[in-house]
């Protein structure tokens, strides 16, 4: 099992491209979570997707937008990328069991620096 | 909503001495409160996690204590060894939902 993968390692956009990262798991996993670490600041949750076909917004949305396109892989686009979303991006991934938080298992990141 | 407050944000200690970290929550609902480690460059990996029915959890060198009533959490490591240096977080559940809320980290650093 390669557990959860991310795509690119590392990015330079200027002010205003567009990219989009990608993440896959190949455990069976229902959720997925995009993160965000800056210094000092800790893991912010981005977006998530509890389950198959369904996302919602976590504590940073605002800039970015999510596709959960089918139960392994949880994209999150940068529209028009600004310098404050300079960050390293995880993606993350748990079982959800009924009634029960999980343990989440994260991708090796992704650095973007946005100049 | 769920609010996590971490402490110190760096500690240092030499090489066999013991090291705590301490997280505070605000959610009296919350039942899960993990530990992850990540080491420079690297991804968070959990390392220690207790659910709100047990009061301690240990693991070799590591032991998580939860106080429901102080709604607190601590990570204990003792013995500590250089490649124990890295930053540590503590995390609590969103209530209803299956999200963690993170702490700001601790930069842990083992002097030999």
């Amino acid at each position: 099992n390669a557990g959860v993968t991310q795509t690119p390692k590392f990015q330079v956009l200027k002010t205003g491209q567009s990219m989009t990262l990608q993440c896959a798991q190949d455990m069976n996993h229902n959720s997925m979570y995009w993160y965000r670490q800056d210094p000092g600041m800790g893991l912010r949750l981005i977006y998530y997707s509890a389950s198959e076909g369904t996302t919602d917004k976590g504590e940073v949305p605002n800039g970015y937008n999510v596709s959960r396109l089918n139960k392994r892989e949880f994209s999150l686009r940068l529209e028009s990328a600004a310098p404050s979303q300079t960050s390293v991006y995880f993606c993350a991934s748990s079982v959800r069991r009924q009634g029960a938080v999980d343990e989440q298992y994260f991708g090796p990141g992704t650095r973007l620096t946005v100049t | 909503g769920e609010n996590v407050e971490q402490h110190p944000s760096t500690l240092s200690v030499q090489e066999g001495d013991s090291a705590v970290i301490k997280c505070t929550y605000s959610d009296s609902a919350s039942n899960y409160f993990p530990w992850y480690k990540q080491e420079l460059g690297k991804r968070p990996q959990l390392i220690i996690d207790i659910r709100s029915n047990v009061g301690e959890k240990k693991d070799q060198r590591i032991a998580v204590t939860l106080n429901k009533t102080a709604k607190h959490f601590s990570l204990h490591i003792t013995e500590t060894q250089p490649e124990d240096s890295a930053v540590y977080f503590c995390a609590a559940p969103k209530t209803g939902a299956n999200n963690l809320f993170f702490g700001t980290g601790t930069r842990l650093t083992v002097i030999p």
